[in-house]
């Protein structure tokens, strides 16, 4: 089965400032890589798929890219409401597997 | 616009049955370019796929190995709908289980609707 490693674990941030998550295949996963966004108390949120793809209605702040192994989830300028756990999650093989996440939090 | 609709009991004895369902609307359970899953999540666990029904000519089901000997996902066709069933529960059961649709359109395969979660309680 192939394992996703997310780093960082948890991240510190201010409005505004410009934050890089990445995620690490186990194996080569081509683009199938997707990112949500998950809130407390809220069902998780598809931001991109495919490793670069903005999901309908996701704003332009958010990007993705990378492929192979590796990759990476880009917010350009953090909003209040960005603060969030993160996951990534590969859909090139069954069983599909998630990152362990990254926590988002105010500075 | 899909809807995913959970109901079910939020607390769980140990030893019995944990068992959901999620009702569709926008969308078939018989979809050929869909599938249709169950995820958990936990602190100690993050998001943790649990298994999905589909159809293809035929139904199929894919669980993953963690739950595979304790879990069952079925369609109903008749009330556009499907279910989770884990036995055996134990308290390490304890999470948020979301149902999810995965679209399978283009292959890229991805999660685009979610169920607005199910807390689930093990405890005696």
């Amino acid at each position: 089965d192939i394992q996703m490693t997310q780093s960082p674990s948890s991240l510190s941030a201010s409005v505004g400032d410009r934050v890089t998550i990445t995620c690490r295949a186990s194996q080569s996963i081509s683009s199938y890589l997707n990112w949500y966004q998950h809130k407390s108390g809220k069902a998780p949120k598809l931001l991109i798929y495919s490793a670069s793809s903005l999901q309908s209605g996701v704003p332009s702040r958010f990007s993705g890219s990378g492929s192979g192994t590796d990759f990476t989830l880009t917010i350009s300028s953090l909003q209040p409401e960005d603060f969030a756990t993160y996951y990534c999650q590969q859909s090139y093989s069954t069983p599909t597997a998630f990152g362990q996440g990254t926590r988002l939090e105010i500075q | 616009q899909v809807q995913l609709q959970q109901s079910g009991p939020g607390l769980v004895k140990p030893s019995q049955t944990l068992s959901l369902t999620c009702v569709i609307s926008g969308d078939s359970v018989s979809s050929n370019t869909a599938a249709w899953n169950w995820i958990r999540q936990s602190p100690s666990r993050g998001l943790e796929w649990l298994g999905r029904t589909y159809y293809r000519s035929k139904w199929n089901n894919d669980y993953a190995v963690s739950v595979k000997s304790r879990i069952t996902i079925n369609p109903d066709t008749s009330k556009n709908q499907f279910s989770l069933q884990v036995k055996s529960v134990t308290p390490d059961d304890t999470a948020v289980y979301y149902c999810a649709r995965e679209d399978r359109t283009s292959g890229l395969d991805y999660f685009d609707y979610w169920g607005q979660g199910t807390l689930v309680t093990v405890s005696s």
